[in-house]
Parts: structure tokens; C-alpha cells; sequence
């Protein structure tokens, strides 16, 4: 299907364990994105890539780590997880860096 | 830093009645501003989307205007309707950035 998906929509871990959430986008978007959306913080951007083999940092960006090695894939690492890490996670993608975003249904994560 | 806010955080009308949500930015140097939909455990959907020599844009019965000497951009909904309840965000990205700045939404019902 068209569009942008992720996977696990649902992920239960412990603390120190790696997690790897999924991002896939069949547009062929250069940009795509990570944020995290918690409950006082609202949404806030983790990484973000510019094209395959490029990522920059957003403003929340400890703990994680991403790749891009194909433009439709954008793999998001917590290399060991922690509790505030729990969140809903959520990966988008665009056109240009300045163009409409266009968000994938979101991963909800719980560290215990 | 940019900063965007939405107040109030929680809205609820009587369906039919026209209304204003509104989003203000600390830093009037924005490249666009954007509107998006969240509905509950859900990815986000783009509304609307203001360019920066804009004053608005019109998409059914949305409009959304842009001040950007006052700070200031307004999401208008006419008629509204139940299916109207979601939680709405405004997001800014400045000039020169690649980065959408969210504001923590305004949670809109809409009464039968």
C-alpha cells in the first residue's frame, strides 16, 4: 500500500534492552522524520534525514540512534531502552525540508 | 527559540456553530505554518498549509490565516460537524530550518 507505515505499532520492552522501530515511505520523499509525542510535551522532534546516508539531529536526540541506507527506510534505534523513553513515536515524511509532513499512524513504546 | 502556543487546550461547541482555534509564535521569521488533525490514537493528517507571503488558505470548510507581524495564525471551522472532534496542531517551521516547531493542540468536541 501507498503511504507511510511503521512497525511494531505496539511495543512492550524492558529497561536497558535495544528496540528498533521501523519507518517505510513508498513516495519517495527525500526528508523523513522522528518525534516523539508525550503528554506535557507535545510533539518533539528526535532525528531527522535529508536523504539516504545524511541525518541530523532534532532536539531530543539522546538515547537514539537512526540510519538511512534506502530513501524509503528510516530505522529508529533506542540502543538501551529507559522508562522515559516510553511515548508514542511517530515517523513522517516530505518533499523539501520546509514542504507538508506526512505521518505515519505512530508506535506506541512501554519500557518497564 | 521558536514557541508556538494554542490556547485553550480543550474546546467543546454545539455542532452547527462556526469557530476559531487559535496558534501563536514567538518568532516571526517563519518559512510556513502548517495545521494538522490528530484523531485519538492516531498519526497526524495536514490540513492546510500557510506559506510565509500568505495571509490564507481556504480547504472546505477550513480557513486558516497567517499574521505574522502579530505572531498570530487563526484555523477557522464553519458548520461544524461531530466528525470535526479531534485534536488540532499548528506547527511552524522557521526560515532557513528544516524543523516544525508543534504546539501542544487544542482538544476540539463538537456536541451533537
Amino acid at each position: 500500500d501507498a503511504g507511510i507505515t511503521q512497525s511494531p505499532r505496539y511495543k512492550i520492552t524492558e529497561t536497558g534492552r535495544q528496540v528498533t522501530l521501523m519507518c517505510h515511505q513508498t513516495w519517495s520523499h527525500s526528508y523523513m522524520f522522528w518525534y516523539r509525542q508525550d503528554l506535557g510535551h507535545g510533539l518533539r522532534l528526535i532525528y531527522y534525514s535529508a536523504a539516504a546516508d545524511i541525518t541530523d539531529k532534532g532536539e531530543v536526540p539522546d538515547g537514539y540512534v537512526v540510519s538511512r541506507s534506502k530513501t524509503e527506510n528510516f530505522p529508529l534505534t533506542l540502543e538501551s531502552a529507559t522508562r522515559s523513553q516510553t511515548s508514542v513515536y511517530f515517523c513522517a515524511s516530505s518533499d523539501g525540508g520546509q514542504e507538508t509532513q506526512y505521518f505515519g499512524p505512530g508506535t506506541r513504546l512501554l519500557v518497564l | 527559540k521558536q514557541e508556538v502556543t494554542q490556547i485553550p487546550a480543550a474546546l467543546s461547541v454545539p455542532e452547527g456553530e462556526n469557530l476559531v482555534l487559535n496558534c501563536s509564535f514567538t518568532d516571526s521569521a517563519i518559512y510556513n505554518l502548517q495545521w494538522f488533525r490528530q484523531d485519538p490514537g492516531k498519526g497526524l493528517t495536514s490540513l492546510l498549509l500557510i506559506q510565509s507571503s500568505q495571509r490564507e488558505q481556504t480547504s472546505g470548510r477550513l480557513n486558516a490565516s497567517l499574521d505574522k507581524s502579530s505572531g498570530r495564525s487563526t484555523l477557522y471551522i464553519a458548520a461544524s460537524q461531530p466528525g470535526d472532534s479531534a485534536t488540532y496542531l499548528c506547527a511552524d517551521i522557521i526560515q532557513g530550518a528544516q524543523k516544525l516547531v508543534f504546539g501542544q493542540g487544542t482538544r476540539l468536541t463538537i456536541n451533537p
